[in-house]
């Protein structure tokens, strides 16, 4: 596609649910990559693929969260038995190599009540 | 540890010259990005430095010191357009690490 897409746009789930993000990289690029932002703060590296294997997933904050890519295409990010303080944007962003800049998608603002 | 450090807020008057400072200490360096962000979007790329020195794009230059772990962004003939958060990010092992951004205010 023309730019990387993300779904939905907004979630309001109930603590304790599990939630699927879902990213649509640009057509082409191999490397993808997860942040969170929490509200007026900066981005907090997540986890990142390179084709549909993730070399660095250090940033991601515990065993409740996790993500797959399934070839050089679609990527999710599943957060199960939600927290409040999972409260944030989620973007993801992708790349034609991991030498070269971002494109960001419009991220995911989910909230956790 | 991976420390990026630049000032929280900044204002300045429409038509003036605002320079953002960002310092870093990162366990590995693949050169720096500075990302413009307006208020619930996306960050957008604006620069990439990876050697020394000065690289100018229109109204927007920016500047690396690999061996002083610094960087700066330039913002000339401000517009009001250009208030937003500004981030920098240092490439590190294939991932960017980025700063906390700085609020940049322009008031006519």
């Amino acid at each position: 596609g023309a730019g990387v897409s993300q779904s939905p746009s907004n979630k309001v789930t109930e603590k304790g649910k599990d939630v699927e993000l879902r990213c649509d990289p640009i057509s082409g690029h191999t490397a993808l990559y997860w942040y969170r932002q929490r509200l007026g703060q900066g981005l907090e590296f997540l986890i990142y693929f390179q084709g549909n294997s993730a070399p660095d997933k250090s940033g991601l904050p515990s065993d409740r969260f996790s993500a797959e890519r399934t070839g050089e295409s679609v990527s999710t990010l599943t957060i199960q038995r939600t927290q409040q303080e999972d409260s944030a944007v989620y973007l993801c962003a992708s790349s034609l190599a991991v030498d070269y800049g971002y494109t960001f998608g419009s991220g995911t603002r989910l909230t956790v009540v | 540890g991976q420390n990026i450090d630049q000032p929280t807020e900044m204002t300045a008057t429409e038509g003036a010259i605002v320079q953002i400072n960002c310092t870093y200490q990162t366990s590995g360096f693949n050169g720096l990005f500075w990302y413009q962000q307006h208020a619930g979007e996306a960050p957008t790329f604006l620069s990439y430095n990876v050697l020394d020195g000065l690289e100018e794009k229109g109204r927007f230059s920016s500047f690396l010191s690999r061996s002083k772990g610094y960087s700066y962004l330039l913002l000339k003939e401000l517009q009001m357009k250009d208030s937003a958060s500004y981030l920098c990010a240092v490439r590190d092992w294939g991932k960017l690490q980025f700063g906390a951004g700085t609020q940049v205010v322009v008031t006519p």
